[in-house]
């Protein structure tokens, strides 16, 4: 079946760089899109999200970007901080009535002091 | 507004047994989600509640149930556990279905064990 996957695994940056985190998506349909971060010991908590008829959504320090014709989504973190060690995820849905959403395996970002 | 909430927090069981885990939603929500999380598989659907009825499910074998009732609380169970249940178990709420476009909030997860 059709899978949200990410194109690296891992991911180093020093405090105060900006961190951009990939993700590519197979499912041409896929209209909704849903960046989660989740902590250690922590459920995945809610970043930001994007609609398909957009192709950028700025939030608070983060930004998505959305390539419908390469099918690949991103979320950039300005200034990164030590907090914003995590493990990111990506996920697509909205595509049907009745298909829940599909979570990426995720990227764990290490902000580095 | 509270969260979503689990409990309980941490579940220690032994092959062969079943167990019960509980989800309440944040409130208003109708919609709640259930979700395995491992190392190797990372999150995966297991099915979704809405109006206490089941919209979808996700490819887990009988073992794994659940139920929603009319307050929107949700409870999973799987019986005869097997090692390979051992998971983080996520609930998440939403207010719409959760094939719908409303954002999926999650709970902290309950950590089963099986031994």
């Amino acid at each position: 079946g059709e899978s949200v996957g990410l194109h690296l695994p891992t991911l180093s940056v020093q405090e105060g760089d900006n961190s951009i985190i990939n993700c590519a998506y197979s499912n041409s349909a896929s209209d909704y899109f849903i960046w989660y971060k989740q902590e250690s010991g922590k459920g995945p908590q809610f970043i930001i999200d994007i609609r398909s008829n957009m192709d950028k959504r700025q939030g608070q320090r983060v930004t998505v970007l959305l390539n419908k014709t390469v099918k690949h989504l991103s979320l950039q973190i300005a200034a990164t901080q030590p907090g914003d060690s995590a493990v990111y995820f990506c996920a697509e849905g909205g595509y049907s009535g009745n298909t829940p959403l599909v979570f990426g395996k995720g990227t764990r970002l290490s902000v580095i002091a | 507004k509270a969260g979503v909430t689990q409990t309980p927090r941490y579940l220690i069981k032994t092959r062969g047994q079943q167990v019960t885990l509980s989800c309440s939603p944040i409130s208003g929500h109708r919609s709640v989600s259930w979700y395995q999380q491992t190392p190797g598989q990372g999150l995966q659907f297991l099915f979704e509640y809405f109006s206490e009825t089941q919209r979808n499910k996700g490819n887990f074998p009988g073992r794994f149930s659940g139920r929603q009732f009319s307050n929107s609380r949700s409870e999973m169970n799987v019986s005869t556990l097997e090692l390979g249940d051992s998971a983080l178990y996520l609930c998440a709420s939403s207010f719409g279905t959760a094939a719908s476009t409303d954002t999926q909030y999650f709970g902290p997860g309950t950590r089963l064990t099986v031994l």
